[in-house]
């Protein structure tokens, strides 16, 4: 079955780095993504891998691992903003429709 | 700004009623995907429509029913609504939303708050 785990909640320091772990299971893998959303607001889209490594896009990264079904986003610099849930997305191949995790909602502390 | 845009923003409704929920996409884009999210709660998908078909079906009640009209637009049809019924209900489209990847990417609208009182 198809299946996407991530850790419920995290708390991390303003200025700090946090890393946010996610690991897949699907039928068939055409990328994975990862989506921020605050609380009562829409989510919106951060970033998307395909190919195993590292994609860098200012202050968020994501890592992907195909062969562990592994992937990770990690954030630099904590600023108050970023406390918000952070929800990786999975996109399948043969029809398979894109499939949400449950969302890691991260608090960040002064 | 996503692009797409949803109506009405709220929606204040007793059980028993029905309800329509109604998305534009962004631009160009095929896919709609409509999502139900309850209070601290994740993204429960709906359904998907591809450019006008019925593409993917999830958790979808038989008092919920969806379309997608010949100009791309979608709407959400919510029946004999109950308590459990009051969410979030988000529409998102996506370029393509078949072939995979990229082109997969959803992108939100800012949803309707329904409560069911």
């Amino acid at each position: 079955g198809q299946n996407i785990d991530q850790p419920t909640e995290m708390t991390a320091t303003e200025g700090a780095i946090v890393q946010i772990n996610c690991t897949y299971q699907t039928s068939g893998f055409n990328g994975l993504f990862w989506y921020q959303q605050h609380a009562g607001e829409a989510p919106t889209f951060l970033s998307y891998n395909v190919l195993d490594g590292l994609e860098e896009k200012g202050r968020f990264s994501s890592f992907l691992s195909r062969s562990k079904g592994y992937s990770y986003l990690l954030l630099k610099e904590l600023q108050m903003k970023d406390s918000a849930s952070y929800l990786c997305a999975v996109s399948g191949t043969g029809g398979f429709k894109t499939i949400f995790g449950a969302g890691t909602r991260l608090f960040v502390k002064a | 700004d996503s692009g797409v845009t949803q109506t009405p923003k709220h929606l204040i409704t007793a059980t028993g009623q029905r309800v329509t929920l109604r998305c534009s996409p962004r631009s160009g884009d095929l896919s709609v995907y409509w999502y139900q999210q309850s209070l601290d709660q994740g993204l429960q998908f709906l359904i998907q429509y591809y450019n006008g078909e019925e593409r993917a079906k999830g958790n979808i009640l038989e008092r919920f029913s969806a379309q997608q009209f010949p100009d791309l637009h979608s709407e959400l049809n919510l029946s004999s609504l109950e308590l459990g019924d009051s969410a979030l209900y988000f529409c998102a489209s996506s370029a393509d939303g078949l072939a995979g990847g990229l082109q997969d990417t959803q992108y939100f609208g800012p949803g309707t708050r329904l409560t069911v009182l």
